[in-house]
């Protein structure tokens, strides 16, 4: 069963634009977490946000979550050939004994 | 640190044959993960371990796959009979501890073909 799902599916923007991805949720959740999967490689961990914090930063990287909507979004600035991957957003349900439930992922393009 | 290993990198099998995948988690990590992850979908949850123990296995086809992770460390995923359907990447995750606060180390998968 799914419980975060990213919007867009797909984004190609130019390098040095900012991406933007989202992620929705149906039930209260303990945190949230971003993860980045180049092409052919596993998954690899960028942030963590916890249901009670709203803003994160890390590098480039910027989450928000908005536990009302029940949304988070990923925005990367200046984004650059290397950021080009699926980025999927991963939920810890408060509803399901903590189990962490993977989105279908935003497929990210960046173009020279 | 060393990451998290996995082989084969690549399977190719017919139908109804058994294939069997290997995971070395990050040294320390006291939690396992296995993954199925379909084409464009994000990795659906088979099993976890917590050490040698298994803490949730609730979307593990129990009547073709199995795991076990002997003395708490090394992992095998093992599908007998495959099917079709099977056909899909296999990845392991490993954590310090359980719960969802910790962030997973994944490693490259195995990516299985059926014929």
């Amino acid at each position: 069963s799914q419980q975060g799902e990213e919007d867009p599916q797909a984004l190609s923007i130019q390098e040095g634009e900012n991406a933007t991805m989202n992620c929705s949720y149906k039930t209260s959740i303990n945190n949230l977490q971003w993860y980045r999967q180049n092409s052919g490689r596993g998954l690899v961990h960028l942030i963590l946000i916890r249901s009670n914090e709203r803003e994160k930063h890390s590098g480039r990287l910027r989450v928000t979550l908005d536990t009302s909507k029940k949304s988070s979004s990923l925005l990367i600035t200046a984004s650059r050939a290397a950021d080009t991957a699926s980025y999927f957003c991963a939920t810890a349900s408060m509803n399901r004994d903590d189990k962490i439930i993977f989105g279908k992922g935003t497929r990210l393009h960046i173009l020279p | 640190e060393a990451g998290v290993a996995q082989s084969p990198r690549y399977k190719i099998i017919e139908k109804r044959q058994s294939v069997a995948f290997w995971c070395n988690p990050i040294s320390g990590h006291a939690t396992l993960y296995w993954y199925q992850q379909i084409l464009g979908q994000g990795p659906k949850l088979l099993i976890q371990f917590q050490n040698n123990g298994v803490v949730d296995d609730s979307q593990l086809p129990k009547d073709r796959f199995s795991a076990e992770r002997l003395k708490g460390v090394d992992s095998t995923l093992k599908i007998q009979p495959a099917k079709l359907e099977d056909s899909a990447v296999y990845l392991c995750a490993s954590s310090l501890a359980g719960g969802s606060g910790q962030p997973q180390h994944f490693g490259d998968g195995t990516r299985l073909s059926i014929l």
